[in-house]
């Protein structure tokens, strides 16, 4: 059962690139990291997942080292629309914990 | 990407009546789903996983006679409150496993209740 931990909160402003590292130093061989974003009153949105290296999709990036300890969610030139809690995720469904996140706050 | 819906968005009813709510896979089979309950500004925590066929697991302080989880079908899983009271008032969100191992949840809307 990996732990995560995240900071709780963090500030920017529009057009800047933020990054979000999650620690998992408990991490299993066959876990995958995933990330997930969520609007007030709204369920978690998929955002991104990877195991290992880079991973980039329309939205965002995820860079995993190379010992799997810990990932860091890049968000390119936010936007006040990506405002939202964001949540690091490891391993089997069944016994994943949703951790407190961390609240993006970006302001103009 | 695979869609969730729950129904309904959201409920008011009074003390001591039982609520339903449904997830259901739009586009996907899901053999498990899961049983989130979220209060103002705190995270997600685990209910129960809903199995097609089987009973509910349910976590540690969950009550299961007051929580009934079905999870009729293939699409559908139900979570129905019995007996509410207003500390049940909460937001409820479904999700659902997809991939290989399942290692990535699709989650529904979400669903508001507040028990009068």
């Amino acid at each position: 059962l990996a732990k995560t931990t995240q900071p709780i909160s963090m500030d920017s402003y529009e057009g800047q690139e933020v990054n979000i590292t999650c620690s998992h130093n408990n991490i299993a061989t066959n876990d995958y990291i995933t990330w997930y974003q969520q609007f007030p009153s709204q369920g978690p949105r998929f955002i991104i997942q990877g195991y290992k290296t880079k991973v980039t999709n329309e939205v965002a990036s995820l860079f995993i080292p190379a010992d799997r300890k810990s990932s860091t969610l890049s968000l390119p030139r936010v936007s006040l629309s990506d405002t939202a809690v964001y949540y690091c995720l490891v391993g089997d469904p069944r016994d994943m914990r949703f951790g407190a996140g961390t609240r993006l706050t970006v302001k103009p | 990407g695979a869609v969730v819906s729950q129904h309904p968005s959201w409920v008011i009813c009074k003390s001591g009546t039982s609520v339903k709510i449904e997830c259901r896979s739009l586009d996907f089979q899901a053999t498990t789903m899961f049983w989130y309950r979220q209060f103002p500004k705190q995270s997600l925590m685990l209910m129960a996983t809903s199995n097609e066929g089987s009973k509910a697991t349910y976590e540690q302080g969950v009550e299961k006679d007051k929580f009934l989880i079905n999870h009729a079908s293939l699409t559908l899983s139900t979570l129905t409150v019995t007996s509410a009271h207003p500390e049940d008032s909460s937001f409820y969100i479904c999700s659902a496993p997809v991939g290989f191992r399942g290692e990535t949840q699709y989650f529904g809307p979400g669903t508001r209740l507040l028990v009068l």
